[in-house]
């Protein structure tokens, strides 16, 4: 299977909003309503921040949020803080593999 | 809270198999909501699912690496491995335990990440 497509990087000044889209296929992204984000920070393991699109883990900042439409997904980070700069990963489900399929990772920079 | 811990070498010789381990504690894993799976990250790249094993057996391999790797569970214990066969310097990544949801794919819960290097 092959990786959903995400920009390399975006970058906004604090307090802005940007997107992160991730864009794949029907057969994974557009098939299900299974699409999650994680957030990486430099050494860190990848952080759950978005599930099932829409869904927000307990303890998720409400200024994460996701969408989808057709094939593509995406993240949208509202009032960017310092603390946002980091990777981010799409994953969407793609049939019952056991597993998903990750998206090519988006670097983050709050300027 | 369900909890993974990866343990293994951080060194493997070319064309050596790669194992890992990983402890489950805070749940069963029997318990049937997870699978239990892999997933690698080369320095500074992205990542990559290696692929995932339910406790019954059933195993789901990455097709690119499918033909190197073995997944099994030691329900006695609570722990699930890795092994990957015939590593080379292309192998060498940051190494993590994840437990996928059953139903979803969603991953919940992370291992800290085991660092495997292929070096003579």
């Amino acid at each position: 299977q092959s990786a959903l497509t995400q920009p390399a990087s975006v970058s906004g000044s604090p307090g802005q909003s940007i997107a992160i889209s991730c864009t794949g296929t029907s057969s994974d992204v557009g098939g299900y309503n299974l699409v999650s984000w994680y957030q990486q920070h430099p050494g860190k393991a990848p952080k759950l921040l978005i599930y099932e699109v829409t869904k927000r883990p307990s303890g998720v900042s409400n200024h994460f949020s996701g969408s989808k439409y057709a094939n593509t997904a995406s993240l949208t980070i509202s009032g960017l803080q310092a603390e946002d700069e980091a990777d981010y990963y799409c994953c969407s489900y793609a049939g019952g593999r056991g597993f998903g399929v990750f998206g090519t990772g988006t670097k983050v920079t709050v300027l | 809270q369900l909890q993974l811990q990866e343990s293994g070498p951080g060194l493997v010789k070319p064309s050596e198999t790669l194992s890992l381990t990983c402890i489950v504690s805070g749940s069963a894993i029997t318990s049937g909501v997870y699978y239990w799976g892999w997933i690698r990250q080369p320095p500074g790249k992205g990542l990559e699912w290696i692929g995932s094993i339910f406790h019954r057996g059933n195993t789901y391999y990455n097709p690119s690496l499918k033909s190197r790797v073995t997944m099994s569970v030691d329900t006695s214990s609570n722990q699930f491995s890795l092994k990957l066969t015939s590593v080379t310097a292309a192998d060498t990544a940051l190494y993590y335990c994840a437990s996928p949801d059953v139903d979803t794919g969603v991953v919940f819960y992370w291992g800290q990440g085991n660092l495997v290097t292929v070096s003579s």
